[in-house]
């Protein structure tokens, strides 16, 4: 699987957007972008994924560069329960569909 | 419902012994992942099950480590002759489908003295 480059920390201020890039230079034409988060001693959750088009869903958002090379998950309005590491993974469309995690950006959430 | 299960929570053995980790995945799914992670480090892929067969276990790190799905549904990690190394939280996912987005249970955290 092709590689993602992602800052180590972040933070933001609660209630406040917040914006995670994800760089992915290598991608293939195959390759999802997804997204997923783990919060503290608890297994990861799935948060969004897509191919081309930018993607919403009850919990963020997901910008696509027009050249796939990178990504951003928007997080519309954080909240203490955001505080979790995300991870950016670009996931094949064959194969064992496995996902290939780096060390992902550590998100807190300053009240 | 019920999301996917593991036990026990918790494992603690002596190096050299045998242990056992077992997946209860979510009812119908029919695809079975196990990962493990290290502290600090984002989880590392094991092994892929689709129904009863391992259709991927190139994450396996040597033959220490086994892994079972008999009947399609609960999944165990076995690992012989546990070394220090293998300390980490073994995580497993399941998804209705291979394609699926994968959701993981809370893991195992296994510590070898």
């Amino acid at each position: 699987d092709a590689k993602t480059t992602q800052p180590n920390s972040m933070e933001s201020n609660e209630e406040e957007p917040v914006h995670l890039p994800c760089n992915h230079s290598t991608i293939s034409g195959t390759d999802y972008i997804h997204w997923y988060r783990q919060l503290p001693s608890q297994g990861p959750e799935y948060v969004i994924h897509g191919l081309t088009s930018n993607v919403n869903n009850r919990m963020a958002s997901l910008a696509i560069a027009e050249d796939r090379k990178s990504s951003t998950l928007i997080l519309h309005r954080a909240t203490l329960r955001d505080a979790a590491v995300y991870y950016c993974i670009l996931r094949s469309g064959a194969g064992s569909y496995q996902l290939t995690f780096g060390k992902g950006t550590k998100l807190s959430v300053i009240p | 419902g019920a999301g996917v299960s593991q036990t026990p929570s918790n494992k603690v053995t002596e190096k050299g012994k045998y242990v056992e980790l077992r997946c209860d995945p979510i009812s119908g799914h029919t695809a079975l992942y196990w990962y493990r992670q290290s502290l600090g480090q984002g989880p590392e892929f094991l092994i892929y099950f689709q129904g009863t067969g391992a259709a991927d276990d190139s994450g396996l790190p040597n033959d220490r480590f086994f892994a079972v799905r008999p009947e399609g549904s609960v999944s165990t990690l076995k690992i012989q002759r546990t070394e220090r190394g293998d300390s980490a939280v073994y995580l497993c996912a399941s998804t209705p489908t291979s394609r699926g987005e994968q959701f993981f249970g809370p893991g195992t955290r296994l510590t070898v003295l």
